[in-house]
């Protein structure tokens, strides 16, 4: 079964900190993977997805097959980072997105 | 920049009761999706929807939902007979090539 599994559900840092937040997937083929965010009150925001391989906003995130793995990093976190992150992953043949929990991220001054 | 928009922003109503949310697509845009979030728990998929029909649905998606797209700009999610766990934030979302899909800001449906 395809699924997304971001293990943690809280992440605080101080500002300037290195963030990563982790997202796992299962699936047996080659998966699209997806970070979306959302800042408090506004909509979910496609943040980046793995085959553009581009960096938005000082984050970048690497698709590991071998680990199953498309954590977000970012050398250093702002206080507008702070937002609900979720990673998802769009199966082969299918348009249908699988979201992860969710990881809030807090960024303190 | 162009943004998926959705109504109302929040809806009340009986449990048995009939709603509709709406939702306007960016204008290019071909593919729709609806999806939903219960409070606390993940973003769920239920319907996409290409070229005036189904196109996937998932097992939250049953006979008490319907979507259309009745004037060809809105596309409307109904649930016929509303249950109280049908309680959840919905967004719906298009894209204009089935890859990256825009999410509106959600209609927060709250069943008594």
């Amino acid at each position: 079964a395809q699924r997304v599994t971001q293990p943690e559900k809280l992440l605080s840092v101080f500002k300037g900190a290195p963030v990563e937040l982790k997202c796992n997937y299962s699936y047996s083929g080659s998966p699209e993977l997806f970070w979306y965010v959302q800042y408090s009150r506004q909509r979910l925001q496609l943040l980046l997805r793995h085959i553009s391989r581009e960096s938005i906003k000082g984050f970048t995130a690497d698709l590991n097959k071998g680990e199953t793995s498309f954590h977000l990093k970012k050398p250093f976190a702002q206080e507008e980072d702070s937002a609900m992150y979720y990673c998802a992953l769009n199966a082969y043949n299918t348009d249908k997105l699988i979201f992860g929990t969710g990881t809030r991220l807090q960024v303190f001054p | 920049e162009p943004e998926v928009t959705q109504t109302p922003s929040h809806q009340v109503t009986q449990m048995g009761q009939e709603v509709i949310l709406r939702c306007v697509p960016i204008s290019n845009h071909l593919y729709f999706y609806w999806y939903r979030q219960i409070l606390g728990q993940k973003v769920e998929f239920l319907v996409s929807f290409y070229n005036n029909e189904i196109s996937e649905k998932s097992e939250i998606f049953d006979d008490q939902f319907s979507v259309e797209r009745p004037d060809g700009s809105n596309f409307t999610l109904k649930i016929r007979s509303t249950k109280l766990e049908d309680s959840a934030m919905y967004f719906c979302a298009t894209s204009a090539s089935s890859e990256t899909q825009y999410f509106g800001p959600g209609t927060r449906l709250l069943v008594l």
